[in-house]
């Protein structure tokens, strides 16, 4: 069965600090690839997306992250992190097979940023 | 545009009552997802549907659960009986077909008693 793995689940940085999440996705064909992010009590709200194209994907709020295909990996990054990142977050992956899309999602990385 | 509209926003009722949760999709997505998410076991998909027909039900838990999507524009997740067990934040997300990015509900917090 198609799996998406995140290694970290509960990451604490000082403010200014870098973020790496990690993401690696099971093979499968062609994906679409996402970040989403869930703060303290609210829904999941989208933070980038990588269909094709130039694998380095900005998104809001100052992050990034790389697709590597050939590691399987889509890792999300911020060079210095605030203290209102604090949230938990989400890698997604969608194969591109038949049947309609269904998007899967790893188990979450709880990040928190201490002041 | 609304976004996900889900209802109730929170749900309180006794072991063994029927519940209702309600979700409204973005106008035009054609692919709906119910999902769980709890302390435990994280963020789970229960179903999907696209087009309104479900496409993949194995991530629904038991017997207990159903799931309908009757037309375009509404889908529900039934409980009956309810647990204590399935107490847990209700998510309803739609995304456009072959354009795989969902938008989420605010989801429905459920507590059973």
């Amino acid at each position: 069965a198609q799996s998406v793995s995140q290694h970290n689940h509960h990451v604490i940085l000082s403010e200014a600090a870098s973020l790496e999440l990690g993401c690696n996705y099971s093979y499968g064909g062609t994906v679409n690839l996402f970040w989403y992010v869930q703060y303290p009590g609210q829904h999941l709200q989208l933070l980038l997306k990588y269909f094709s194209g130039d694998p380095l994907v900005k998104g809001i709020k100052g992050f990034e992250a790389e697709f590597i295909k050939s590691k399987f990996s889509f890792n999300l990054r911020k060079p210095s992190v605030q203290w209102s990142d604090t949230a938990e977050y989400f890698c997604a992956v969608s194969w591109l097979t038949g049947g309609g899309n269904k998007l899967t999602f790893g188990t979450g990385t709880q990040l928190k940023v201490e002041l | 545009d609304a976004g996900v509209i889900q209802s109730p926003r929170h749900e309180v009722t006794e072991m063994g009552q029927e519940v209702t949760l309600r979700c409204k999709p973005i106008s035009g997505h054609n692919s709906l997802f119910w999902y769980r998410q709890t302390m435990m076991r994280g963020l789970e998909l229960l179903i999907y549907f696209n087009n309104n027909v479900p496409i993949d039900d194995s991530g629904m838990p038991e017997d207990r659960f159903s799931a309908k999507m009757p037309n375009a524009s509404f889908s529900t997740l039934k409980i009956q009986p309810s647990e204590p067990r399935d107490s847990a934040v209700y998510f309803c997300a739609t995304s456009r077909d072959r354009v795989v990015e969902a938008f989420f509900g605010q989801g429905t917090r459920l507590t059973v008693v």
